[in-house]
């Protein structure tokens, strides 16, 4: 497709469960974001990569929610020992390259639900 | 404080008139900003962005940018019901972090 891909789509788990969250970016897209939005607000950064690095995790709330970009493409987020103050839209972008002029295109988002 | 502000809302405006939104940013090293749309149970979807002082128009939508009072706006002129939704004002820092507002919320009644 030519969109931001995330997958599931709804995610329903129990408090304490480990879950991962997977955004597959535009083809060519090297800037990747996580996001989580919760209702009413607006979108809260998590997490940048450039290529395969996090070049910015400074959003990541706690130890227990960590993400990877193994080969500059697909990323994956994951939460562990779920909470449910972790229930929210989880939001992925990419862009071109991140810089200033270079507008973020959101995937269709993860609806993380902890019971 | 958060580093974009924007006016609260709910915003109600009748079919064909003008809405304004407005957003103000804490971040003087900010270098771009953009205005997303995001409609009920979706991702936000972008519709502007504006990074020099001044106007940009783009069909029916005028962003505006005073980086001297920190200020960016929105205008929606003619404004149909399709463009009822939840508006969300964002600026970049660092070259490549975009933080959002927490979003105005406009109903156009027909």
């Amino acid at each position: 497709g030519a969109g931001v891909s995330q997958t599931p789509s709804n995610k329903v788990t129990e408090k304490g469960k480990y879950v991962e969250l997977r955004c597959d970016p535009i083809s060519g897209h090297t800037a990747l974001y996580w996001y989580r939005q919760s209702l009413g607000q607006g979108p809260e950064f998590l997490i940048y990569f450039q290529g395969t690095g996090a070049a910015d995790d400074s959003g990541l709330p706690n130890d227990r929610f960590f993400a990877v970009r193994p080969e500059g493409s697909v990323s994956t987020l994951k939460i562990q020992r779920t909470e449910r103050g972790d229930s929210a839209v989880y939001l992925c972008a990419s862009s071109p390259h991140g810089g200033g002029n270079s507008p973020l295109h959101f995937g269709n988002g993860t609806r993380l639900t902890v019971t | 404080q958060k580093e974009v502000e924007q006016n609260s809302g709910p915003l109600s405006v009748p079919e064909g008139a003008i809405a304004s939104l407005n957003c103000t940013y804490s971040d003087r090293g900010s270098q771009s900003f953009f205005w997303y749309r995001q409609y009920s149970g979706k991702s936000p979807e972008l519709i502007m962005f504006i990074y020099s002082n001044g106007d940009k128009e783009d069909g029916r939508f005028t962003a505006q940018l005073n980086k001297a009072s920190q200020y960016v706006s929105l205008l929606i002129r003619d404004s149909q019901p399709s463009d009822s939704a939840t508006y969300l004002c964002a600026g970049i820092s660092n070259d490549y972090k975009l933080s959002f507002g927490a979003g105005t919320t406009v109903t156009v009644r027909a």
